[in-house]
């Protein structure tokens, strides 16, 4: 497609659940990142993929945490065990490597977790 | 580490005003991006507007501009004409512009101003 495209948009998870998040970047794009975004507050970075490479976790807040892109492509995020304080929308963005000439990045809608 | 800061928490405006966003930032960088984006309910980050640091010229995008003091580190946006559709979250945003191959090659952000339009 044109544009990130993430799933589900909304995921109500019972604590101890685990839950999956899926991000399809623009095509082409080298670099895609995730994002955790509590309410009320601005984007906080979780991981970092180039290409199928995970160069980057140092945001992921605990082991539950796990995210994959197996094939330079679509990247998964998932949960392991859910707590309360994992509720929050999980933002993919994606972009060439370094930005390319403008350095954008691009978002996709979010994911909106609520675990009860 | 960069840090972004937004010191308005919430802004309101009347309709067809002029409003002003506040953002200061630190870096020791020299070469480096910074980004408004919008977020409105729906949640999908939309930008606003681009400013390449090695750029004097302040960028404008419609009715949207930016004041860019790179000594100070302030990059503020001013929007004109304000219209219902403006009402959002704003978000300033810092990338640097040297590959690190890491997370900082992603975006830091500010905690947001919530822009609410008077009609």
């Amino acid at each position: 497609g044109a544009g990130v495209s993430q799933s589900p948009r909304y995921k109500v998870a019972k604590r101890g659940q685990d839950v999956a998040l899926r991000c399809d970047p623009i095509s082409g794009h080298v670099s895609l990142f995730w994002y955790q975004q509590a309410l009320g507050q601005g984007p906080e970075f979780l991981t970092y993929f180039q290409n199928e490479a995970q160069l980057d976790k140092s945001g992921l807040p605990s082991d539950r945490f796990f995210a994959e892109r197996p094939e330079g492509s679509v990247s998964t995020l998932k949960i392991q065990r859910t707590q309360q304080e994992d509720s929050a929308v999980y933002l993919c963005a994606s972009s060439f490597l370094t930005g390319g000439p403008t350095g954008e990045l691009f978002f996709g809608e979010g994911s909106r977790l609520t675990v009860l | 580490a960069q840090t972004v800061t937004q010191s308005q928490p919430e802004m309101s405006v009347q309709e067809a005003e002029t409003v002003t966003l506040s953002c200061t930032y630190d870096t020791s960088e020299s070469d480096y991006y910074l980004f408004w984006y919008k977020q409105p309910p729906s949640r999908q980050m939309i930008l606003v507007i681009r400013q390449e640091a090695y750029k004097q010229q302040n960028a404008t995008e419609n009715r949207f501009s930016v004041n860019f003091q790179k000594a100070a580190k302030s990059f503020s946006l001013k929007i004109s004409d304000s219209q219902l559709g403006d009402a959002a979250m704003y978000f300033c945003a810092y990338r640097s512009a040297v590959y690190s191959g890491g997370g900082a090659d992603g975006l830091t952000f500010g905690k947001g101003t919530h822009l609410i339009i008077q009609p």
